[in-house]
């Protein structure tokens, strides 16, 4: 059965420094989201990317995230300055393109800022 | 702009009964999806089921039924013969075009 794949499942970084979150979604789905679950708390949404472009973004989605579709494949979060509050599990998810199809979740990454 | 409403932080049940989970929504377009979503302890998102705006009939997979009240923008999930392996956050999201948005959830712990 086709999944989405997150990669790494755990990083660690400290203050300050750059990472890039890795998804690999379900390949052909159309709509990629990034979300983000802070221990215990909601899922909040990040942002939803469609037709190699942003369709939507949370005002959580501030000027140190960005993300792109470098290839036919992949699918990266970057946060350029990460922040102790960024520390959160990332979930990557992938969907056809109508309403009647569920959001296709990857098994997330464990972001820790120190 | 979407808003989903899970008023339940904490729900418990006995094994073997059956619980109601409530989500109302907040929507203008007319066309979206509603679903309902498991996370057990372990982290991971498990689609259990989905319901379409203009569905007619009630969506059902195994145990699991949506009561979908679109008139009162209702779609509570209903979880029939709880199990211990229910234990989980569920959370009800909708979708509007491509976008997803959850509710806070509801954390429900099944008893022996």
């Amino acid at each position: 059965e086709p999944e989405v794949t997150q990669t790494p499942s755990h990083q660690v970084t400290q203050m300050g420094q750059e990472v890039i979150l890795r998804c690999v979604p379900i390949s052909n789905h159309l709509y990629f989201y990034w979300y983000r679950q802070i221990l215990g708390q909601k899922v909040e949404f990040l942002v939803s990317f469609y037709n190699n472009e942003i369709s939507e973004k949370s005002e959580i989605f501030d000027d140190q995230f960005s993300v792109e579709r470098p290839d036919g494949s992949n699918f990266t979060l970057k946060i350029r300055s990460t922040k102790l509050e960024d520390s959160a599990m990332y979930f990557c998810a992938s969907s056809d393109r109508t309403e009647n199809t569920e959001a296709f979740f990857g098994q997330g990454t464990r972001l820790t800022v120190v | 702009a979407q808003k989903i409403t899970q008023t339940q932080p904490g729900m418990f049940v006995q094994e073997k009964e059956a619980v109601t989970l409530d989500c109302t929504y907040d929507t203008s377009d007319p066309s979206y999806g509603l679903f309902w979503y498991k996370q057990p302890s372990s982290g991971e998102m498990i689609f259990l089921i989905y319901q379409g705006s203009y569905d007619q009939q009630n969506a059902t997979e195994g145990r699991y039924s949506l009561n979908f009240q679109k008139a009162r923008k209702s779609a509570n999930l209903v979880i029939s013969a709880s199990q211990l392996g229910d234990s989980a956050m569920y959370f009800c999201a909708m979708r509007e075009g491509g976008d997803m948005r959850f509710g806070a959830g509801t954390r429900l712990t099944v008893k022996p």
